[in-house]
């Protein structure tokens, strides 16, 4: 199994701040990396594939790089409604085994 | 646009088996080659993923929950549904049914249920 770890665990920031999340594979995933964004209540909401592929509707200011192993989330000016639990998740075996990390809080300073 | 809402007891008792149904709209489960899964997440905790059911029919599951998981499909009613078997504690979580985004290729999950939370308890 791939184990995918986020860091930190919480990230206390301020509104306007820029922001950046880390993911890591226990094992090359290469581009097979997907972020999405939790809210309390809510199911997941896709950002990210393709490691740095925006979703539809999902605003300039987030987005994603890397490549392997190392990932990166970042929300370059940080709006009030960007508060969130971010998961990244990691779709590379065949057949399909997917993970997901442990998630990054983001909560307000 | 797709919509997929999950149905199913909200309480399952230890050891007896859970069975949950995701009701699909705007999508077809018989053709477009889509695969659709079950999710979890247990409060406070990530996501877990469990299973697929592809349009062809095909089914992969999490290697950890293989031996007590069955995902099976009614196309007629556009439906497809779970089924865990010998529950624990540890099965309590927010159950999700959800579809994939892109046709022909699995992973990044586009559209996702309104989840439904099943308590494991006695």
């Amino acid at each position: 199994e791939i184990v995918m770890t986020q860091s930190p665990a919480t990230l206390s920031v301020s509104p306007g701040e820029r922001v950046t999340l880390s993911c890591r594979a226990s094992q090359s995933v290469t581009g097979n990396l997907a972020w999405y964004q939790q809210k309390r209540g809510q199911a997941p909401r896709l950002l990210i594939y393709g490691a740095s592929t925006r979703a539809t509707g999902v605003p300039a200011r987030f987005s994603g790089s890397g490549s392997g192993t190392e990932f990166t989330l970042s929300i370059s000016s940080l709006q009030s409604e960007d508060f969130a639990v971010y998961y990244c998740q990691q779709y590379n075996n065949w057949p399909p085994a997917l993970t997901f990390g442990g998630g990054t809080k983001v909560e307000i300073k | 646009q797709v919509h997929l809402k999950e149905s199913g007891p909200g309480l399952v008792k230890p050891s007896e088996t859970l069975s949950l149904t995701c009701s699909v709209s705007g999508g077809s489960l018989r053709s477009g080659g889509y695969y659709w899964s079950w999710v979890r997440q247990p409060p406070g905790k990530g996501p877990e993923w469990i299973g697929y059911i592809h349009d062809s029919g095909n089914t992969y599951y999490n290697p950890s929950l293989k031996s007590r998981v069955t995902i099976m499909r009614d196309p007629s009613k556009n439906q497809f549904s779970l089924k865990l078997s010998s529950v624990t504690a540890a099965d309590s979580a927010m159950y999700y049914c959800a579809r994939d985004l892109r046709a022909f290729s699995y992973g990044p999950v586009d559209y996702w249920g309104q989840g439904i939370l099943v308590t494991v308890s006695s």
